[in-house]
C-alpha cells in the first residue's frame, strides 16, 4: 500500500530535548516536506526536499533541522524545541506535479 | 505568507443539501488543489485544477477557478454525513511551495 508514515503519532517533551520525528514514504517520490498545522493558521511549510541532498527552507524553518540522506526518508529534527514549537506535524510526498500525499500526523507538545 | 484563504470558516448544512467553499488567492499559481482533513489526521487530495483550466468535475465535487478574481469554489452536491470534515485549499506560486489556507469546517448534520 502507497503510503506516508510518521512516527511517532503523539509525543511529549520539554523544553530544550532534542527529538526527531521520522517520515518514510515507500512511493519512490523525489519531493518531500514538513508542515505544521497550528489553529486560525493552516498547514505552513517548514522545509521542502526535491531529492537526497537537497533541502530548501520553507516559510517557517526557525528551530528545525532536516535531512535527505535517503529518498524514502526525512527526517524531522528539533535541536532545541520550545513551547512555541508545540503544533501538529505533517509529512507528505510527491512526484513532478502530483497532488501530495500525507502522513497521519505527529502531535508534539512541549512544555 | 499564508496564499490561500477558505470562506467560510465554518458551515453547517443538512444532509442532502449542496455545500458551497470559496477560496481566494494572491498571486499567480501553476495549479490549485482541495484537499479534505478529517478530525486531525492527514490531508487527503480531493481535486486538482490548473491555471487554464476554469472547471472540473470529480463525482460529487465541482471545481471552479477564476484567475482574474484569484478565487476558486468547491461544491459539494447532495452532501452525506461523512463528507463532515475540514477542506483546504492550496496553490502553488512556484513548485513544491505550497501554501494552505485555514480551512472550511464543513458540518452535515444527517
Amino acid at each position: 500500500e502507497a503510503q506516508v508514515t510518521q512516527n511517532p503519532r503523539y509525543l511529549i517533551t520539554v523544553t530544550g530535548k532534542k527529538l526527531t520525528v521520522t517520515c518514510s514514504q515507500n512511493m519512490n517520490h523525489e519531493y518531500m516536506s514538513w508542515y505544521r498545522q497550528d489553529p486560525g493558521l493552516g498547514l505552513r511549510q517548514i522545509y521542502y526536499s526535491m531529492n537526497v541532498e537537497v533541502t530548501d527552507k520553507g516559510d517557517v524553518p526557525e528551530g528545525y533541522k532536516v535531512s535527505r540522506k535517503e529518498k524514502r526518508n526525512f527526517p524531522l529534527i528539533l535541536e532545541s524545541p520550545s513551547p512555541n514549537q508545540t503544533s501538529l506535524y505533517f509529512c507528505a510526498s510527491s512526484q513532478g506535479a502530483s497532488p501530495l500525499h500525507f502522513g497521519n500526523g505527529t502531535r508534539l507538545t512541549v512544555t | 505568507s499564508q496564499q490561500g484563504e477558505e470562506d467560510p470558516q465554518a458551515l453547517s448544512i443538512q444532509e442532502g443539501e449542496n455545500a458551497t467553499m470559496n477560496c481566494s488567492y494572491k498571486t499567480s499559481i501553476n495549479n490549485l488543489q482541495w484537499y479534505r482533513q478529517n478530525s486531525g489526521r492527514g490531508l487527503v487530495h480531493l481535486i486538482l485544477i490548473r491555471s487554464n483550466e476554469r472547471e472540473k468535475h470529480s463525482g460529487r465535487l465541482r471545481v471552479t477557478l477564476d484567475t482574474s478574481k484569484k478565487s476558486s469554489s468547491l461544491l459539494i452536491t447532495a452532501s452525506r454525513a461523512a463528507d463532515t470534515a475540514s477542506y483546504f485549499c492550496a496553490t502553488d506560486r512556484k513548485p513544491h511551495k505550497f501554501y494552505f489556507g485555514s480551512g472550511t469546517k464543513l458540518n452535515v448534520k444527517p
